[in-house]
């Protein structure tokens, strides 16, 4: 079945060291998307991929990087995470940017030590 | 600015009852209307979506959704609610094409 695959499904690291989260997908969507999702809370937007062409979010933290090598593979990199980085990471696809559903993988909860 | 406002953070309702979680926007126009499902631990499962035509559209999971311009107002219900229906649900709207506005979510609990 097509689908969003992210890896791992835990991460856990300790303040301060780097870490990076993957997402592939086997839907060949165009756009591939990245959440912070925090406990109680809605999906926050942190950047989306359109094709090899990269769009942040005006408030994402400089700390928070992306690369998407090739269509399928999308990750997020945290240079220093923080306590406050500790939540749920999600990573969704579409096949274009407009006014498509998204489709979402697992998620990877992440917690920082 | 532009919103979605779902107004009840937590709904319970026992297994059997008839379920009904509200959305409300503030957009000018007409916007792609979305609802997601999201059981603990997991990623966003897409319930329905309304695009255009037919006001009341059908889902997976036996849910349905009813799109009201005039109340400005995209709910969704359930005739019946299953235990396994326990779960966050978020209502979404993309009126840009370029980024969807999540709803603060309702968490449901299913009581025997």
């Amino acid at each position: 079945d097509a689908m969003v695959i992210q890896n791992p499904r835990y991460q856990v690291t300790q303040f301060g060291k780097p870490v990076t989260l993957s997402c592939s997908q086997t839907l060949n969507h165009n756009v591939m998307y990245w959440y912070q999702q925090k406990s109680s809370q809605a999906p926050k937007l942190l950047f989306h991929y359109y094709d090899k062409d990269f769009n942040n979010e005006a408030d994402t933290p400089d700390n928070f990087q992306s690369r998407r090598p090739n269509t399928s593979f999308c990750f997020l990199d945290i240079r220093s995470p923080g306590l406050g980085d500790a939540a749920m990471y999600l990573c969704a696809t579409s096949r274009a940017a407009i006014y498509n559903e998204q489709f979402f993988g697992p998620g990877t909860r992440l917690t920082v030590l | 600015a532009q919103s979605v406002t779902q107004p009840d953070i937590h709904i319970t309702v026992s297994e059997g009852a008839s379920l009904e979680l509200r959305c409300n926007y503030s957009y000018g126009a007409t916007p792609y209307l979305f609802w997601y499902v999201q059981s603990p631990g997991q990623g966003l499962q897409l319930l329905l979506k309304y695009f255009s035509g037919d006001t009341l559209v059908q889902g997976i999971k036996g849910f349905e959704a009813e799109f009201k311009r005039s109340q400005s107002s995209f709910n969704l219900r359930k005739p019946s609610v299953h235990w396994s229906d326990a779960a966050e649900y978020f209502c979404a709207v993309d009126n840009t094409g370029n980024q969807f506005y999540f709803g603060t979510g309702t968490s449901l609990t299913v009581i025997p």
